[in-house]
């Protein structure tokens, strides 16, 4: 069956610091892997993708994503963590079955305090 | 650029009664999606649409309908509402050839 996992809840972390949000999933054939971020009362807005190519994803504001095909993981990072970061995360992996359907993670809330 | 537009943001239902969501979208794309969030469940696939006139079930459509008569409008319509669909439902489409979605801000919906 193909699902996604983000096996934290939350993640906490201080402003400066790296921040990383974890995301593994199961899927047949190549995957297309994307991660979106949710700020209160929004709706979710697209970080990046991956769907072949360079296994180190950059996306919007100082995110990146690091493919491993290997361990099936996506996981989300960035050197150096706002406060403003702080929001829920989705991981997503497209559909294989088609009409690019999108399977998503239960998501993050990422916390970063000052 | 408003992109994916959804009405109502807010609304509270009464068991039973009937309602239609809206999303309209101003970028010309072919494909549109409904979700369900849920705490600590995601994004739920309802139903989707590959083009005008054209709609089919995703991962949890008992309960609702929808419908594609124009390609920039999506409609969920709950006939009969129940405590159960109490969710944020969120819009959003995609064009041809990229599987990037662009989502709406979603519609808070509590039925009591």
């Amino acid at each position: 069956a193909q699902s996604v996992a983000q096996p934290e809840d939350q993640v906490k972390v201080a402003e400066g610091n790296p921040l990383t949000v974890k995301c593994t999933y199961s899927v047949s054939g190549n995957p297309y892997l994307f991660w979106y971020v949710q700020y209160p009362n929004r709706g979710l807005q697209f970080l990046l993708k991956y769907i072949t190519g360079d296994n180190l994803v950059k996306g919007s504001y100082g995110f990146e994503a690091e493919f491993n095909k290997s361990q099936t993981s996506f996981h989300l990072k960035k050197p150096s963590a706002l406060v403003s970061d702080s929001a829920l995360y989705f991981c997503a992996v497209r559909d294989a079955g088609g009409y690019n359907k999108l399977i998503f993670g239960a998501g993050t809330r990422l916390a970063v305090h000052p | 650029n408003a992109g994916v537009t959804q009405t109502p943001k807010f609304r509270v239902l009464k068991t039973g009664q009937s309602m239609t969501l809206l999303c309209a979208q101003d970028m010309n794309h072919e494909y549109m999606y409904w979700y369900r969030q849920d705490p600590g469940m995601g994004l739920r696939l309802i139903h989707y649409s590959v083009g005008e006139g054209t709609t089919a079930k995703g991962e949890v459509p008992d309960g609702y309908n929808v419908s594609r008569l124009k390609k920039q409008n999506f409609l969920l319509g709950l006939e009969s509402a129940a405590p159960s669909q109490t969710s944020v439902y969120f819009c959003a489409s995609k064009e041809q050839g990229d599987p990037t979605q662009h989502f709406g801000d979603g519609t808070r919906l509590s039925i009591l």
